[in-house]
C-alpha cells in the first residue's frame, strides 16, 4: 500500500497570511503514460463531509477559490492557501487515487493564529 | 445539482449485518464509478470500497470478505452490505462518486454521512 505523511500535523495561521500543509507518498503516484499525478486534496470542515479541493496535484475543482493551490510531483506535493481567511478552518488531506487501496494522509489540523 | 444521500446506519451487534444505501441524484449514474469512504470517531478519513461503472469492485483488506459493495443502476442507488461486524467498524460511512468511470480516480461529490455503531 502507498502510505501517505502529511506534515504538520496542525498549523496555526494569522488571517490574511499564508497556509502550507505538505503530502509525501512512499512511492510516486505519477503515471507514465499521461504524466498525470493521481494526488487529490479535500477539505473536511467541522460537521460536513470533505469536499474536493484539488485533483491531479495541481487542477482545481469549480468553485473552489483560486487562493488555495495545488503543487508537487512524483512522491512530493504541497498545498497552499495564499491568503487564509475565517472560513478555511478545518482539517485538510491529501489522497492518492494511483493504486487501489486508496490511501489519505493523517490530516492536517489548520486554525487561525 | 449533484447529490448522494445516504441512509442504513444505526445500532449493529458484533457479529451482525447492516445494509447501507446511498441514493444518488442529478448526474447520470450508472456512468460512474461510486466509493464508500469511513472515518472512525475523531479519527481520519480511510477508504473502505469501490465499484466501477463495469461492476468491478474493490475492497479494502479491513473489510474484504465482510463487506459487499453493489450497485442498481434502474435506482441509482449504491449499496455497502456489511457483515461481521467489529467495533472497528465504528465510523460515519461516506458515500461518494468518482471523478469518471474509472476507479482510479478522486472523489468529487460526497454524501452527508451515515453513522453506523457496533456495539452490544
Amino acid at each position: 500500500d502507498i502510505v501517505m505523511t502529511q506534515s504538520p500535523d496542525s498549523l496555526a495561521v494569522s488571517l490574511g497570511e499564508r497556509a502550507t500543509i505538505n503530502c509525501k507518498s512512499s512511492q510516486s503516484v505519477l503515471r507514465g503514460s499521461n504524466n498525470k499525478n493521481y494526488l487529490a486534496w479535500y477539505q473536511e470542515r467541522p460537521g460536513q463531509p470533505p469536499k474536493l479541493l484539488i485533483y491531479w496535484a495541481s487542477t482545481r475543482e469549480s468553485g473552489v477559490p483560486d487562493r488555495f493551490s495545488g503543487s508537487g510531483s512524483g512522491t512530493d506535493f504541497t498545498l497552499a492557501i495564499s491568503s487564509l481567511q475565517a472560513e478555511d478552518v478545518a482539517v485538510y488531506y491529501c489522497q492518492q487515487y494511483f493504486s487501489i487501496p486508496y490511501t489519505f494522509g493523517q490530516g492536517t489540523k489548520l486554525e487561525i493564529k | 445539482e449533484v447529490q448522494l444521500l445516504e441512509s442504513g446506519g444505526g445500532l449493529g451487534q458484533p457479529g451482525g449485518s447492516l445494509k447501507l444505501s446511498c441514493a444518488a441524484s442529478g448526474f447520470t449514474f450508472s456512468s460512474y464509478a461510486m466509493s464508500w469512504v469511513r472515518q472512525a470517531p475523531g479519527k481520519g478519513l480511510e477508504w473502505v470500497s469501490a465499484i466501477d461503472y463495469g461492476d468491478n469492485t474493490y475492497y479494502a483488506d479491513s473489510v474484504k470478505g465482510r463487506f459487499t459493495i453493489s450497485r442498481d443502476n434502474s435506482k441509482n442507488t449504491l449499496y455497502l452490505q456489511m457483515n461481521s461486524l467489529r467495533a472497528e467498524d465504528t465510523a460515519v460511512y461516506y458515500c461518494a462518486k468518482n471523478g469518471g468511470s474509472s476507479s482510479y480516480n478522486f472523489m468529487d461529490v460526497w454524501g452527508q454521512g451515515t453513522t453506523v455503531t457496533v456495539s452490544s
